[in-house]
């Protein structure tokens, strides 16, 4: 499985954007991209996925270029509830034997008012 | 919408009793994990399951064993509780070529 490296912490304000960047130098051909974020208390929570170039869904966009080396996941306008640990995630989901993900250290991201 | 419930939200267990927690997910999913998470060390694979009766270890299963005997429903046992199994105990579900996993609430052990 890649390794995956991502900042530590990470604060911003109401209503600014936020783009956490994750590095992963030995991704595979077959391998695909995913963030998930992480309140306290509670099981990580699935935000995006992604192969290749952009994507975007209600939550949030996740920016790959195209040596797929690292991988940028933007929150656009973030709320004082975006205030959670966010972990990227790089792994093949079409083996069929257990697609077993490894959870890094995440980012802490701060949301002040 | 997946729902992937454990059966606990905190227990308090004594040192070397046996301790079941339990995870029943209602989606049909093949894959089913457990993984553990402290401050500073993040999520931690204990052990997960790909179809009924099979299992195979992660990346911290000693002190752990699992059960699963039907799909939906997939057991961490600890068969002798030490303080150092004092965490918050994740269970998790998905598809065999699923874009990303469903986890539970979370169940907090304490062992004393």
């Amino acid at each position: 499985l890649a390794k995956t490296t991502q900042p530590i912490s990470m604060d911003s304000y109401e209503g600014q954007e936020v783009n956490i960047t994750c590095s992963h130098n030995n991704i595979a051909t077959n391998d695909y991209i995913t963030w998930y974020q992480q309140f306290p208390s509670q099981g990580p929570r699935f935000i995006i996925q992604g192969y290749k170039t952009k994507v975007t869904n209600e939550v949030a966009s996740l920016f790959i270029p195209a040596d797929r080396k690292s991988s940028t996941l933007s929150l656009p306008r973030v709320s004082l509830s975006d205030t959670a640990v966010y972990y990227c995630l790089v792994g093949d989901y079409l083996r069929a034997a257990g697609n077993k993900l490894t959870f890094g250290g995440g980012t802490r991201v701060l949301v002040k008012p | 919408d997946v729902k992937v419930t454990q059966s606990s939200r905190y227990l308090v267990k004594r040192t070397g009793e046996k301790v079941f927690l339990e995870c029943v997910q209602d989606m049909d999913h093949e894959n089913m994990f457990w993984y553990r998470q402290d401050p500073g060390l993040g999520l931690r694979l204990i052990y997960f399951s790909y179809d009924v009766k099979m299992k195979e270890k992660g990346d911290i299963p000693e002190g752990y064993s699992v059960s699963r005997e039907k799909k939906e429903r997939f057991s961490l046992i600890l068969e002798s509780a030490s303080t150092n199994q004092t965490s918050m105990y994740l269970c998790a579900s998905s598809l065999v070529h699923g874009r990303g996993y469903t986890f539970g609430s979370g169940t907090r052990l304490t062992v004393v």
